[in-house]
């Protein structure tokens, strides 16, 4: 049992260059989520989705895009990086009605744009 | 808007002494709450939740958690720490959906030998 898996765990990015974080889940969970977390500001919501097809905005948009064309899979756009979007970004999951279910993460994506 | 807010940020604790990490919240309904454990260089492991019934919850790694309504309040004991607990704690409310889980800026704890 997997649960949520995120690639890659590290990375380096140039200014302007653009990735791809990757999240698949196991669990066959209806929600989805990315949190980026700073030193001392514990964990924002980037975005989030709902099920296949349908995603919103969270807390820190900006700068990010997603998307979610099946329910295992979670992908975070960063289509022109810059400095400020250096941080650990961490995948999440749960299942919301038919019963709820706490969170699982991801061991997190250490990202750095220099 | 949900928040949580833990105002500790830092806690030194000796080995066997016991621990109190505070959670104070803010939620329009009743809430989900959730204690979950980082260390070093790894993602969040949950370690324990309240959803509804006996506001003593038991967790993992001898953890205990009790919510109380009156004092908006989900205060994480545990009676003896070991040195493998230091890490950062994040208590966290919320059940998903349009706000997701709104975190804490979490509580270091260190455990002095």
């Amino acid at each position: 049992n997997a649960g949520v898996t995120q690639t890659p765990k590290f990375r380096i990015l140039k200014i302007g260059q653009s990735m791809t974080l990757q999240c698949t889940q196991d669990m066959n969970h209806n929600y989805m989520y990315w949190y980026r977390q700073d030193p001392g500001m514990g964990l924002k919501l980037i975005y989030y989705s709902v099920g296949a097809g349908i995603t919103d905005k969270g807390e820190v948009p900006n700068g990010y895009n997603v998307s979610r064309s099946t329910t295992e899979d979670f992908p975070l756009r960063l289509e022109l990086a810059a400095p400020s979007q250096t941080s650990v970004y961490f995948c999440a999951s749960n299942q919301v009605g038919r019963g709820n279910t706490e969170a699982f993460f991801g061991q997190g994506t250490r990202l750095t744009v220099v | 808007a949900q928040s949580v807010t833990q105002p500790d940020i830092h806690i030194t604790v000796s080995e066997g002494a016991s621990l109190e990490l505070r959670c104070n919240y803010s939620y329009g309904a009743t809430p989900y709450l959730f204690w979950y454990v980082q260390s070093p260089g790894q993602g969040l492991q949950l370690l324990l939740k309240y959803f509804s019934g006996d506001t003593l919850v038991q967790g993992i790694k001898g953890f205990e958690a009790e919510f109380k309504r009156s004092q908006s309040s989900f205060n994480l004991r545990k009676p003896s720490v070991h040195w493998s607990d230091a890490a950062e704690y994040f208590c966290a409310v919320g059940a998903g959906g349009a706000d997701g889980l709104t975190f804490g800026k979490g509580t270091h704890l260190i455990i002095q030998p």
